[in-house]
């Protein structure tokens, strides 16, 4: 049973356009949620986090929103550029205890020039 | 600090052979994972270890094995290596729940 799933598959946007990947949990303790950022023939590279007391998190171009309610949460690249084609992954964990990352299946993000 | 490093790179095996991949933290990390990814499919969970000593199965642990005898090392073993083996495996380690993990730099791995 799959418990991160993630949307779309691949996504291409323009330069200085905005990217948006979308994830949907099932498990309500999950209460930690990063995303991940991944270019061919390296590993993946946390980017951001967030938890779910705060329905907002930004970190310069990135931002993570949260809709609990709802069991969703996304990632949007603001002003994408060529240099953020890569590979992005949601993950989602309980903090308490020895609970360990549980992943979407990924988004293959291109920004053409 | 060189973070979480991984060997060998890239490695070939044939089927029914076994091998050790290496993984070592310098950040005084508790917590270690490893990991598979296959295209297409993210990255599921091997084996991890909360502290030297301690391991506990993940998701996909069958024909994998893991030891942790000290807090940086925390090496992968297959035993009688099968095509489904093929993948690409990454080490992680992190401070604990909430705290990234981070990731080496991966190991491809070839069974033919």
């Amino acid at each position: 049973q799959q418990q991160v799933k993630q949307s779309p598959q691949s996504l291409i946007v323009q330069k200085g356009g905005i990217s948006i990947i979308n994830c949907a949990y099932e498990n309500t303790a999950f209460d930690y949620f990063p995303w991940y950022q991944q270019f061919p023939g390296k590993g993946p590279a946390l980017l951001i986090a967030i938890r779910p007391d705060v329905s907002e998190k930004k970190e310069g171009r990135f931002t993570i929103s949260f809709n609990k309610s709802a069991k969703q949460f996304s990632l949007h690249i603001m002003d994408s550029q060529p240099g953020d084609s890569a590979t992005y992954f949601c993950a989602a964990s309980i903090l308490s205890g020895y609970s360990t990352l549980t992943f979407g299946k990924g988004t293959m993000l291109l920004v053409s020039p | 600090n060189a973070g979480v490093t991984q060997t060998p790179k890239f490695r070939i095996l044939k089927i029914g052979q076994s091998m050790t991949l290496q993984c070592t933290q310098d950040m005084n990390h508790n917590y270690m994972y490893w990991y598979r990814q296959d295209p297409g499919m993210g990255l599921k969970l091997i084996y991890y270890s909360v502290g030297a000593g301690i391991t506990d199965k993940g998701e996909v642990p069958n024909g994998y094995n893991v030891s942790r005898s000290t807090t940086e090392d925390f090496p992968l073993r297959l035993e009688l290596a099968a095509p489904s083996q093929t993948s690409v495996y990454f080490c992680a380690s992190s401070t604990g729940p909430g705290t990234g993990p981070f990731f080496g730099p991966g190991t491809r791995l070839t069974v033919l």
